[in-house]
């Protein structure tokens, strides 16, 4: 079965800073990994994907992830915090294309001025 | 591109009423979609499959008697939360498939309030 972890329930960052938040799965098959953005009262957003090929996948508003098998990991990072960057934000597995996601516990991020 | 829309956005209903909430692909077909329950402070939980033409797939623990769900054309699924309760007070979301590779589109979710 797969699961998702995400480690760290909250993380706090300055403007300007890193943002670095983690993600590690289990999968018995190659996996399709996601990392999506909640603003409170909202919908899902879709902030990146991997499938396959190229291991670094670079998404919207500035994030990037990395895929590495031997790490089971897929964390989310951003070089530099922006307010608005401020939400919640959900690792997702699944294990084909077109089934349903598995999703993390979810990472709150906040961001100081 | 895709979108998914969810009708209603928000509802407040009484104890022991029946809600229906509606999942629309609006410029794709979907055949598959997919229902999420979502508490406060919590992940989004994978709450049953809904297949255009045939009967929805529950996960465990989901009431399929409580919980009704019709997919009733390629664009449109509907959840009913029947005899609904304040432990259902929830968040709704449903998604499907672009059916292009792995992208899924996620609806905005419907808050469930019951009294």
């Amino acid at each position: 079965a797969q699961s998702v972890t995400q480690l760290g329930s909250h993380v706090s960052v300055s403007e300007g800073a890193l943002v670095l938040l983690r993600c590690n799965y289990s999968s018995s098959v190659p996996p399709y990994l996601f990392w999506y953005v909640q603003y409170p009262n909202q919908g899902l957003q879709l902030l990146l994907k991997y499938t396959t090929g190229a291991t670094l996948v670079k998404g919207i508003n500035g994030f990037e992830a990395e895929f590495k098998k031997s790490e089971t990991s897929f964390h989310l990072t951003k070089p530099s915090a922006h307010m608005s960057d401020a939400a919640e934000y959900f690792c997702a597995v699944s294990d084909q294309a077109g089934t349903a996601l598995i999703f993390g516990k979810g990472t709150t991020l906040s961001v100081s001025s | 591109g895709a979108v998914v829309s969810q009708h209603p956005s928000r509802v407040i209903c009484k104890s022991g009423t029946s809600v229906k909430i509606e999942c629309r692909s609006l410029d794709f077909q979907a055949t598959t979609m997919f229902w999420y329950r979502q508490f406060p402070k919590q992940s989004l939980m994978l709450m049953a499959t809904s297949n255009e033409g045939s009967k929805a797939t529950y996960e465990q623990g989901v009431e399929k008697d409580k919980f009704l769900i019709n997919h009733a054309s390629l664009t449109l699924s509907t959840l009913t939360v029947t005899s609904a309760h304040p432990e259902d007070s929830s968040f709704y979301i449903c998604s499907a498939p672009s059916g292009k590779g792995s992208e899924q589109f996620f609806g905005p979710g419907t808050r469930l309030t019951v009294l």
